[in-house]
């Protein structure tokens, strides 16, 4: 099985910074990676897929990067509702897994 | 625009088999362009692949809770469900449903979830 590890777990940030959450694949998943958003007692949001495709609707300030075994999330440029946890899932095989979550606080 | 809602018991006795399903709304769950499939989250923790489905006879599930779980579909009620037997306090969490999308690329075909039912949570207790 694929462990995923992101880092931080969490992060402390105010409005307008930029900021940059890692995930790691125990071996390589080539651009299978996807990350999520997820609010409080809501389901998880898609934001990237294949490692670095936007998804339809989602603001420009998302972007993804990397392959193989490194990946990275960044926020251009924080706005309040982004205040959230991320969660970054390997698509490369079954079965499935996802990062433990990024906590982004103010 | 698909819809996914989760409906089903909120509280299962230890031992006893969790069942639960996923109406599909605004698609048809018989297309055969996706994979059905369900995940969770304990309280405060992170996200579990639980399995998925793509036709009646192709589902695939985590090896950690493949002895317990099976997946089906019901097309004619446009509807996935699971069971999950034998469950302990370990399986209390927010059960989500989800649609696996997917692209054909010439780097090979990407998977995704979404969208997502609103989850619905299951608490093991006597």
């Amino acid at each position: 099985d694929i462990q995923m590890t992101q880092s931080p777990s969490s992060l402390s940030a105010s409005v307008g910074d930029r900021v940059t959450i890692t995930c790691r694949a125990s071996q390589s998943i080539s651009s299978y990676l996807n990350w999520y958003l997820q609010k409080p007692g809501k389901a998880p949001k898609l934001l990237i897929y294949a490692a670095s495709s936007l998804q339809s609707g989602v603001p420009s300030r998302f972007s993804g990067s990397g392959s193989g075994t490194d990946f990275t999330l960044t926020i251009s440029s924080l706005q309040p509702e982004d205040f959230a946890t991320y969660y970054c899932q390997q698509s490369y095989s079954t079965p499935y897994s996802f990062g433990q979550g990024t906590k982004l606080e103010i | 625009q698909v819809q996914l809602q989760e409906s089903g018991p909120g509280l299962v006795k230890p031992s006893q088999t969790l069942s639960l399903t996923c109406t599909v709304s605004g698609g048809s769950i018989n297309s055969g362009d996706y994979y059905w499939n369900w995940i969770r989250q304990p309280a405060g923790k992170g996200l579990e692949w639980i399995g998925r489905i793509y036709t009646s006879d192709s589902a695939n599930y985590s090896p950690s809770l493949r002895s317990r779980v099976t997946i089906s579909l019901d097309t004619s009620k446009n509807q996935f469900s699971l069971r999950l037997s034998s469950v302990t306090a370990a399986d209390t969490a927010v059960y989500y449903c989800a649609r696996e999308g997917r692209i054909l690329t010439v780097g090979g075909v990407y998977n995704w979830f979404d969208p997502w039912g609103q989850g619905t949570l299951v608490t093991v207790s006597s």
